[in-house]
């Protein structure tokens, strides 16, 4: 059971360009919504993040705009860089439980 | 800060053996998470510590699955009998457990490896 929807499997855009990626919940007991970074060989890394209260944050490049009557959400990331080519997945935690269940990821490619 | 450990990077085993991967979590973090990756997937939850109490356990951790923080510092997760479909990245993370997720993010190491041949 995929909780967490996410869209697209992969993106490549062009240095400078601005790839959003989009996920999307159902349960609303999620109450919290990390975004992390993964490169290959490595741990997911914390990017930003956002509680179901607020409409958007932004934290450097990157920006989180966040629905909650659609029960979406989206990562931008502003003037990419061929440095931020990566996987993104985005989550969802469910702090009753202690539980953070991830999307299934976006493989990103930035094109110098 | 050291950050979240685990040893080994990669193991390759054959099926029916016994595997036991190792995490030292940052050490001050009193919660320690252990996640399962397949290739092209996110990170699926499997079980929780809080100290040494394992509190919460995901229907993914079949009876063949054991993980343990017996003082509450480092934990081990085994898996008994491996089966090919136990191939995946076997990742921990660590937390404080003060507040809220915002006041106490996961770090996350950089995984187990496992193929199973």
């Amino acid at each position: 059971q995929q909780q967490v929807k996410q869209s697209p499997q992969s993106l490549i855009v062009q240095k400078g360009g601005i790839p959003i990626i989009n996920c999307a919940y159902e349960n609303t007991a999620f109450d919290y919504f990390p975004w992390y970074q993964q490169f290959p060989g490595k741990g997911p890394a914390l990017l930003i993040a956002i509680r179901p209260d607020v409409s958007e944050k932004k934290e450097g490049r990157f920006t989180i705009s966040f629905n909650k009557s659609a029960k979406q959400f989206s990562l931008h990331i502003m003037d990419s860089q061929p440095g931020d080519s990566a996987t993104y997945f985005c989550a969802a935690w469910r702090g009753s439980a202690r539980q953070l269940t991830f999307g299934s990821g976006t493989q990103l490619t930035v094109l110098p | 800060d050291t950050g979240v450990s685990q040893d080994p990077r990669h193991k390759i085993t054959k099926r029916g053996q016994n595997v036991t991967f190792r995490c030292d979590p940052i050490s001050e973090h009193n919660r320690l998470y252990w996640y399962r990756q397949t290739l092209g997937q996110g990170p699926e939850f499997l079980t929780y510590f809080q100290n040494e109490a394992q509190l919460e356990k995901s229907r993914l951790l079949s009876d063949r699955f054991s993980a343990e923080r017996p003082k509450g510092s480092f934990s081990t997760l085994e898996i008994q009998r491996t089966e090919q479909g136990d191939s995946a990245m076997y990742l921990c993370a660590s937390s404080l457990s003060t507040g809220h997720f915002s006041n106490q993010p996961q770090h996350f190491g950089d995984g187990t490896r496992l193929s199973i041949l």
